[in-house]
């Protein structure tokens, strides 16, 4: 089966550069996703990108993708409190199938 | 406004009794998902449904059903919840498959079961 796997702790500093980093089992996963959790709340859709992508910028979010290590990463740039959250990395391959990882716990500290 | 909405969002039962955990999306969307979400082992999908009549098994369906006799609503049945269902649930629903389109969530209906 597919596994999708994540660290499951970040500190950082308010200021500095978060990377959250990903890897997936399947290759021919179509879509890699980013979605953040606050505390309560539900899943909310960060980014995504397309497996023929190997990069994708969107304001302080930066996607890296690389498919011959199977290999996400979602780096924040200038990470702020308000960035305290899960972040989950998800894959979509099968039409409807989603794979998520466990999340990773991102704690900023001022 | 936009959303995907369940009820009841905390829900404390007992052993055996029946209980149906209800998602309504106003997006139009196609595509709708049962996910639960335990410490430890992330998010697994334990239902999906491609269109109104159309649903199929994700990672987790035993002791699931689930029907869609209408586009906005996904309910989740539990016919006789036990205690390894405790947890937190999430419906999602996207226009198109998750390969080609992105999914919103609910806000999570946090289950517990005596």
């Amino acid at each position: 089966g597919e596994d999708v796997e994540q660290s499951l702790f970040l500190s950082v500093r308010e200021g500095d550069s978060s990377v959250i980093n990903c890897t997936y089992t399947d290759s021919s996963s179509t879509y890699l996703y980013w979605y953040k959790q606050e505390p309560g709340a539900g899943l909310q859709l960060l980014t995504y990108i397309f497996s023929n992508m190997d990069m994708k910028q969107d304001q302080r979010l930066t996607v890296l993708l690389n498919k011959k290590d199977k290999h996400l990463s979602l780096r924040i740039a200038d990470t702020q409190t308000g960035d305290s959250a899960i972040y989950f990395c998800a894959e979509s391959m099968d039409a409807g199938k989603s794979t998520f990882g466990d999340g990773t716990t991102l704690t900023v500290k001022p | 406004e936009a959303q995907v909405t369940q009820n009841p969002r905390y829900l404390i039962t007992v052993t055996g009794k029946k209980l149906t955990v209800t998602c309504s999306q106003n997006m139009n969307h196609e595509y709708m998902s049962w996910y639960r979400q335990d410490p430890g082992l992330g998010l697994r999908q334990i239902y999906y449904s491609m269109n109104v009549e159309v649903t199929d098994k994700g990672d987790v369906p035993e002791g699931y059903k689930v029907s869609r006799k209408e586009k906005r609503n996904f309910p989740l049945i539990l016919e006789s919840p036990s205690p390894n269902q405790t947890s937190l649930y999430f419906c999602a629903s996207s226009f198109g498959t998750p390969i080609t389109d992105t999914q919103y969530f609910g806000p999570g209906t946090r289950l517990t079961v005596l």
